[in-house]
C-alpha cells in the first residue's frame, strides 16, 4: 500500500528558505511522478509543480519558477522540495501526491507539512 | 482567481442529493482533459474522490458519482451524510499552463 509521510511543521523567517522532505513506501519514486500542491489558510488547493525521479525532469508552475526547486533521493526513496526567498504569503500546508497522470490524478497524498513564515 | 470555477458552498438535509459544477475552459476540460475530485475535511490532506470524471477508486462508496459536459464536469452526492461535509475540489490539467489547476473549492454543508 502507497504511503507517503512528510517531515514535520517548520518557522521561517521572510527571505529564508525552507526543505520539506517525502518519503513514499510501498512504491518507488522511480515509477511515478510526484506532485507538490500547497494551500495557505483558509483557502484553496495550488499546485507548485511536478517532478520524476525516473528521467529527473521537473515541471514548475510559473509562479514559482527560479525559487523552488524539487528534488528526488532514489537511495531513500524521498523527495524533497525546497522554495527560497520566503515571504508571509509563503504561510501553508505543503503537500506532496503521488502522480498517476492526466487520466488517473493525484491519488496518494502525504499528510502535509505546515510552513510558517513570520517575523 | 481559479482556472475552474466550483461554487463556493452548498448545502443539503441528510438523505437528499446534491451535485457541485466545475466548469472549465477549452484549454483544460474543453482540451478533453480528465477531471478528478477530491474531499478534503478540514485539517486532513486531501482525500481522491473520482479520477477520470466517473471512476471511484477503491473504498469510495457509489454514492459518489462524476459525470461531464463540453468544458463543464460534475460531482453527485446521493443520500447525503454528516461525514460528507468536507471541502470539494476538482483538478483538469491544463494545455496552457502547462500543469494540473485546481477549482477553488465547494464546501459542503450538511443541513
Amino acid at each position: 500500500q502507497a504511503q507517503l509521510v512528510q517531515s514535520g511543521a517548520e518557522v521561517k523567517k521572510p527571505g529564508a528558505s525552507f526543505k520539506v522532505s517525502c518519503k513514499a513506501s510501498g512504491y518507488s519514486l522511480v515509477t511515478h511522478g510526484l506532485t507538490w500542491v500547497r494551500q495557505a489558510p483558509g483557502q484553496g488547493l495550488e499546485w507548485m509543480g511536478w517532478t520524476t525521479a525516473y528521467s529527473g525532469k521537473t515541471n514548475y508552475a510559473e509562479k514559482f519558477q527560479g525559487r523552488v526547486t524539487m528534488t528526488t533521493d532514489t537511495s531513500t526513496n524521498t523527495a524533497y522540495m525546497e522554495l527560497r526567498s520566503l515571504r508571509s504569503d509563503d504561510t501553508a500546508v505543503y503537500y506532496c501526491a503521488r502522480d498517476q497522470g492526466y487520466r488517473l490524478g493525484l491519488d496518494t497524498w502525504g499528510q502535509g507539512t505546515l510552513v510558517t513564515v513570520s517575523s | 482567481q481559479s482556472v475552474l470555477t466550483q461554487p463556493p458552498s452548498l448545502s443539503g438535509a441528510p438523505g437528499q442529493r446534491v451535485t457541485i459544477s466545475c466548469t472549465g475552459t477549452g484549454s483544460n476540460i474543453g482540451a478533453h482533459y480528465d477531471v478528478h475530485w477530491y474531499q478534503q475535511v478540514p485539517g486532513v490532506a486531501p482525500k481522491l474522490l473520482i479520477f477520470g470524471f466517473t471512476n471511484r477508486p477503491s473504498g469510495v462508496p457509489d454514492r459518489f458519482s462524476g459525470s461531464n459536459s463540453g468544458t463543464s464536469a460534475s460531482l453527485g452526492i446521493s443520500g447525503l451524510q454528516a461525514a460528507d461535509e468536507a471541502d470539494y475540489y476538482c483538478q483538469s490539467y491544463d494545455i496552457s499552463l502547462g500543469g494540473w489547476v485546481f477549482g477553488g473549492g465547494t464546501k459542503l454543508t450538511v443541513l
